[in-house]
Formats: structure tokens, C-alpha cells, sequence
């Protein structure tokens, strides 16, 4: 069993609708949590950053994190055309050592 | 403040041959991890280095090698190389601190022919 597990479905949206994407870990020594995105032939670009249960917001980006259930999720609001993209998620456990789920690609359709 | 800056950003190699990435991390960032991102397994951590020491070490065979130097830039080494090398070598930069974020770099592309 991979340590996160994200289901790597592609996933349509229409412009303006809201994305929503899960992972969850099985490791109960992962502290800390990360949403990146990733563009075709671009390095990861990090989007969020959580340290503890409950919701980030940051713009139209929010990042939750449930630790009793070890389930993590990131909501795009008011989704755009250049939010297309694979989005990744990352736990880790204090010795910077990131396991990544596979990634979602993201498709906004105009 | 510049990002992470990783080169050569193409490589085509053939079986057999070595090769050398380097990476650049975020100015006064002092771990550097390397990850290799394939379609398949998606991103797989190799090794972490902190102040010239490799601090942490993932399941890859002997042939991944890496170093870091004075100025905390970083080179990893692949030797031997197989046809699976093929992949997308990725870059992290952290401040040197447990728990804290990670910013890529843009990753060398290595094609193994």
C-alpha cells in the first residue's frame, strides 16, 4: 500500500465550477501536508502548506486536513482555464521526506 | 529571490553511460532532496542532503549517488544507466528545518536510449 493514495482520474470541470480533490495517507507519523500543482514539463509548484487539522484558505484555493481519518483535500473555487493542470498532494513526517500521491489532472473547460 | 534552478534541463543518454544533475537551491536554503518523477510510480524520493551530509535515503539502488557542497549546491549521479532511468529528476529546496515547505526546481528530463 502506497503511503498516499490519490486517485489519479482525470477530472473536467467547467469554467466556474468548484474542484474538488482527495488523498489519504496511512502513515500516522505524516505531520504535515502540501498541494502542488504541475504544469506539462514544469517542476511542481507548491500551492499549500498545512501543519494541523482543519481548513486553509488562501484566495480561491482551500486546503483541508482531517487527521482522525487521515484524509486531505484541496477545493478550487470560481475554477479557471489556467487552473489546468495536475495537482499533487504530499504528506510528510519531520524528516523532509515528501510521499506524493500520484496526481490529478484538471482539465477547466471555457 | 531566485528560485530553484536546476541543469542541464534535456538529457539523452545512452545504456551503460553516467550522468551528473545539479540543482541550485533557494538562496540561503540548506537541504536539498532529489525526487524522480516517472508516469508509472509518479514521484519517488531518492535522497536528502543537508550541510554536505546525506541525511535521508529512499529505496533506490547504489547506481543513485548524490553530494552537496559548501555553497549547499547539490549534484546527483546516476551511473550505469538503465532504459527505467528515464524520467523526470526533480529538485527540492527546504530552509534546512523539520516540517517545512519544499519548492521545485524544474527538473533535468533524462531519456535513456
Amino acid at each position: 500500500q502506497k503511503e498516499v493514495e490519490q486517485d489519479p482520474g482525470p477530472l473536467s470541470v467547467p469554467e466556474g465550477a468548484i474542484v474538488s480533490l482527495n488523498c489519504t495517507y496511512s502513515n500516522s507519523a505524516f505531520q504535515y501536508f502540501m498541494w502542488y500543482r504541475q504544469y506539462s514539463r514544469k517542476g511542481p509548484e507548491l500551492l499549500m502548506y498545512t501543519y494541523s487539522s482543519g481548513n486553509k484558505e488562501d484566495g480561491r484555493f482551500t486546503a483541508q486536513v482531517d487527521k482522525s481519518s487521515k484524509y486531505i483535500s484541496l477545493f478550487i473555487r470560481d475554477s479557471q482555464p489556467s487552473d489546468s493542470a495536475t495537482y499533487l498532494c504530499a504528506s510528510g513526517g519531520g524528516n523532509n521526506r515528501l510521499a506524493f500521491g500520484k496526481g490529478n489532472q484538471v482539465v477547466v473547460i471555457p | 529571490k531566485a528560485g530553484v534552478t536546476q541543469t542541464p534541463r534535456y538529457l539523452i543518454k545512452t545504456r551503460g553511460q553516467q550522468v551528473t544533475l545539479s540543482c541550485s537551491p533557494i538562496s540561503g536554503h540548506r537541504s536539498v532532496s532529489w525526487y524522480q518523477q516517472t508516469p508509472g510510480q509518479g514521484l519517488q524520493f531518492l535522497f536528502e542532503y543537508f550541510s554536505e551530509t546525506q541525511r535521508n535515503k529512499g529505496n533506490f539502488p547504489g547506481r543513485f549517488s548524490g553530494r552537496q557542497f559548501s555553497n549547499s549546491r547539490s549534484e546527483m549521479n546516476v551511473s550505469t544507466l538503465e532504459l527505467g532511468d528515464s524520467a523526470l529528476y526533480l529538485c527540492a529546496s527546504t530552509s534546512g528545518g523539520r516540517n517545512t515547505e519544499a519548492f521545485f526546481g524544474q527538473g533535468t528530463r533524462l531519456t535513456v536510449v
